[in-house]
């Protein structure tokens, strides 16, 4: 078992370029979920899967960010017109959870870095 | 909303002494306890968690209490070594809802 795996490690942008983070979770694993991790706000709760379909994506900001899982084995993270702030680990977790309260396993995680 | 609340940002130890991680948490539901360890350059890995008022959870020397009644998840250690210098990470979910929220770590670091 490899884990959950995400792609690139590291990526720079340039300020108003897009970038795309990919995850591929835990074979079998029904639940996915991007976080994203900075110094200042820890590690907050973007967006969350559950058999491909989106539940809660009460934590990302609505104007650029979006995420998509097209199939069970995959999920994107896409970020357009990055921006300095938008600077931060993001970290993809998944869980065999059909029910609350899981562990989730996570990646280790995509450094973005805006200049 | 769900909260969680680490009042330490910076916890620096001698090896060999007792440590003490304070988590308290807010919801209205009735919640799941996490503490989420992550060394350096690695991902967050699960310490232990625990749904069970007032039942002491172990992992790996590390243990805590779930107290319902005062909404605290306290990690502690009786002798912290080396290696267990890392970011600790307490976090909720409700018993439903699998999305876990996290405060905001403590980083814990021993000396020799």
């Amino acid at each position: 078992n490899a884990g959950v795996i995400q792609t690139p490690r590291h990526k720079v942008t340039g300020k108003g370029q897009e970038a795309t983070l990919w995850c591929e979770p835990i074979s079998g694993h029904s639940a996915v979920f991007w976080y994203r991790q900075t110094i200042v706000q820890g590690l907050e709760f973007l967006t969350y899967f559950r058999n491909q379909a989106p539940i809660d994506d009460s934590g990302m900001p609505k104007e650029r960010f979006s995420a998509q899982m097209p199939n069970q084995s995959h999920s994107t993270l896409k970020i357009q017109s990055t921006q300095p702030q938008d600077s931060a680990v993001y970290l993809c977790a998944s869980s065999s959870g059909t029910k609350g309260a899981e562990t989730l396993y996570f990646g280790s995680g995509t450094r973005l870095t805006v200049l | 909303g769900d909260s969680v609340t680490q009042t330490e940002g910076l916890v620096t130890l001698t090896k060999g002494l007792p440590v003490m991680l304070n988590c308290t948490y807010q919801t209205t539901y009735s919640p799941f306890l996490f503490w989420y360890v992550q060394h350096l350059n690695e991902a967050p890995k699960l310490l232990l968690k625990s749904s069970t008022d007032n039942k002491r959870t172990e992992h790996q020397g590390f243990y805590a209490t779930l107290h319902k009644s005062s909404s605290s998840f306290h990690l502690q250690k009786s002798s912290v070594q080396l290696s267990d210098s890392a970011l600790y990470f307490c976090a909720l979910s409700e018993t439903l809802y699998n999305v876990l929220y996290f405060g905001s770590g403590t980083k814990l670091t021993v000396e020799p």
